[in-house]
Formats: structure tokens, sequence, C-alpha cells
């Protein structure tokens, strides 16, 4: 079965220093991934996908995240933080085992950005 | 996002009510989900549909029936409310692309129901 483990429920960093969101899965499959974010009383905007491609993935606001098979992680990184980063993210994997698109999300992490 | 809509966006209701969430959507997308969002536990599925005559239970049917009106239309209903049942309701919709590994999902922006 596949699944995701965010580590972290809640993370707090200063405006302008790196954000680091850590995400495991596991899969049988050569996996899709995602990362969501969600701000406060807002629906959920996709920063990034992984499709076996580069496991470098660029995405929208300054967000990568790198696909590490050894260590199956997708974490999420951005070398500054704004204020404006303070939402909640998930970590998503695909099954794509079943070919259904239905989504499998981590338990979320809330990042907290201190001016 | 505004190619997704849901309404209601707010709702209480009490117990024992039936109640329908609509979702409507204009980026012409076969596929259509709904999920519950519960803190802590993220977001999960409830029931989803690959086109108009196809609807499938997702992990935590139990209590929620569905209706596919049109390729653009997925209401979820919940015969009989219980308090248990009090959550962040999204709905959403994705295209499976030729070549794509993934298809990514775009989300409306949420219905917040409170059963009393």
């Amino acid at each position: 079965a596949q699944s995701v483990t965010q580590l972290d429920s809640h993370v707090s960093v200063s405006e302008g220093t790196p954000v680091l969101l850590r995400c495991n899965y596991s899969s049988s499959y050569s996996p899709s991934l995602f990362w969501y974010v969600q701000h406060p009383n807002k629906g959920l905007q996709l920063l990034l996908k992984y499709t076996s491609a580069a496991t470098l993935v660029k995405g929208i606001n300054g967000f990568e995240a790198e696909f590490k098979k050894s260590e199956t992680s997708f974490h999420l990184t951005k070398p500054s933080a704004h204020m404006s980063d303070a939402a909640e993210y998930f970590c998503v994997v695909s099954d794509r085992k079943s070919n259904t698109g239905k989504l499998i999300f981590g338990q979320g992490t809330t990042l907290q950005v201190k001016p | 996002d505004a190619d997704v809509t849901q309404t209601p966006r707010n709702r209480i209701t009490k117990t024992g009510k039936r109640i329908m969430l609509e979702c409507s959507q204009t980026k012409g997308h076969d596929r259509m989900y709904w999920y519950r969002q519960d803190p802590g536990l993220g977001l999960r599925l409830i029931y989803y549909s690959f086109d108009v005559k196809d609807i499938n239970k997702g992990e935590i049917s139990d209590g929620y029936s569905v209706s596919r009106q049109a390729q653009a239309k997925f209401s979820l209903s919940l015969e009989s409310a219980i308090p248990n049942q009090t959550a962040l309701y999204f709905c959403a919709t994705s295209e499976l692309l030729a070549g794509d590994m993934a298809d990514t999902q775009y989300f409306g922006p949420g219905t917040r129901l409170t059963v009393l």
C-alpha cells in the first residue's frame, strides 16, 4: 500500500531564513508525488509535482523538492521564507497502482513564519 | 480556483437532517472527487467519478452518497447527518493527459459543514 508521512506537524521559521518541510513516502511502484499548499480559508493549490523525470522539481513561489529514491523522501525547500508562505502544506502520493488517480495525503505541516 | 466552485461555502445543520453539497467545474475535466479534511488527518477520499456513468467509493464512503448529474456537476449528500461528519469538504477535478504519469487535481475552495 502507498502512504505518506510528514515528519513535522508544525515548523516555525523566521522571515528570510530557509524552509525545510520533510516528507517520506512508501510505495511499491514508482511514485508520483505532489506538494500542495492550503492558505487559511482557501482551497488547495498545487506547488509542484514529481513524475519520474528530473529528481529536482521546481515549483511556484520559489519552492522546490528533491526526489530521493534511496531515502524514500520528497522534502520541500525554499531558500528564503516570506510571510506569505505561512500556510499548511501537504505531501501527496498518487495511487498509480490502481490507475484511479486517487491521491493519498500526508497529515499536513503547518508553516509559521515569524517577522 | 474559480474553475471549481462549491456551494454552500458554510453550512450549519442538525443531526438527522439531509444535506447536499454541490460542486461545479468549468475545466472540462472528466474526473471528479470528494474529500473531507479533518485536523491532523489530511484529506481523505469519500467518492470519485471518472464520468457521468462511473461512480466509485473512496476510503470513507459510509454515510455519504453522490450524484454525477453532468460532466461538470458532482454532488455529495449526507442522508442523515451526524456530528462526526463535521468537517471541511473539498471537491476536486482532474484530467488524465496522454503521457502524464500523474493527473493533477484542482481543488475547489471547500465547504465547512457543522452538524450539531
